[in-house]
């Protein structure tokens, strides 16, 4: 296991247009989380999942955002009618049940809406 | 309302020399602390962690110190190495919660030969 993947790397879209991302954690960890990244600014938290269910959402997460992690495993991030401010980077990351050890990051998926 | 601060963007510092990251918090309620370094077009990377009933947590050239009074905790590494040149991120983990971690807006270190 190479540990927490991303796809895409790099998204470009125009706005009013979806867009999904993929993510695929570390296979022993069973929490998997997504957060968001803009220039300037630290991850903010977006939405976590144990195992296959959400157990925590963000206000950051509008309706026009949805995830999901159907079978446990793999994760999506749909953002539906995109605009120019969700153009950030879109991390994944998973990690186990103790904290000691934090979470294991993805590469992230930049997102540019034009 | 940011709940952790990182109030210097950048820091330099010479090779072999120590580096000190510093964080403020507001929150008392927060259980945990972690620091992660994040390299250009990657994600972060977790160094190291610190429960909030402990000072003082070292992991070879990295210790995090916590001063809870203070609401306040430094991450010193030593001796400072040019790889070492990143953007560091102090996070913490409000309590009860398992999921959100609140993260600063980093510090950017750069280690010069």
């Amino acid at each position: 296991d190479t540990g927490v993947s991303q796809d895409p790397r790099h998204k470009i879209t125009k706005r009013g247009q979806n867009v999904t991302f993929r993510c695929d954690p570390i296979s022993e960890h069973n929490r998997l989380y997504w957060y968001r990244q803009t220039l300037g600014q630290g991850p903010e938290f977006l939405t976590y999942f144990q195992n296959e269910a959400q157990l925590e959402k963000s206000r950051l997460l509008s309706d026009r955002f949805s995830a999901e992690r159907p079978k446990g495993s793999f994760s999506t991030l749909e953002i539906q009618r995109t605009e120019q401010g969700d153009s950030a980077m879109y991390l994944c990351a998973s990690s186990s049940e103790s904290i000691n050890y934090g979470y294991t990051f993805g590469s992230g998926t930049r997102l540019t809406v034009v | 309302d940011q709940q952790v601060k990182q109030n210097s963007p950048s820091l330099s510092v010479q090779e072999g020399r120590i580096s000190i990251l510093n964080c403020d918090y507001t929150n008392s309620m927060f259980d945990y602390f972690l620091w992660y370094k994040k390299y250009p077009a990657e994600g972060p990377t977790f160094l190291i962690s610190i429960s909030s009933i402990k000072d003082k947590n070292e992991d070879g050239r990295f210790t995090v110190f916590l001063n809870k009074s203070a609401k306040h905790l430094s991450l010193h590494i030593v001796p400072s190495q040019p790889g070492d040149s990143a953007v560091y991120f102090c996070a913490a983990s409000p309590g009860g919660s398992q999921g959100n971690l609140i993260f600063g807006k980093g510090t950017k270190l750069s280690v010069k030969p």
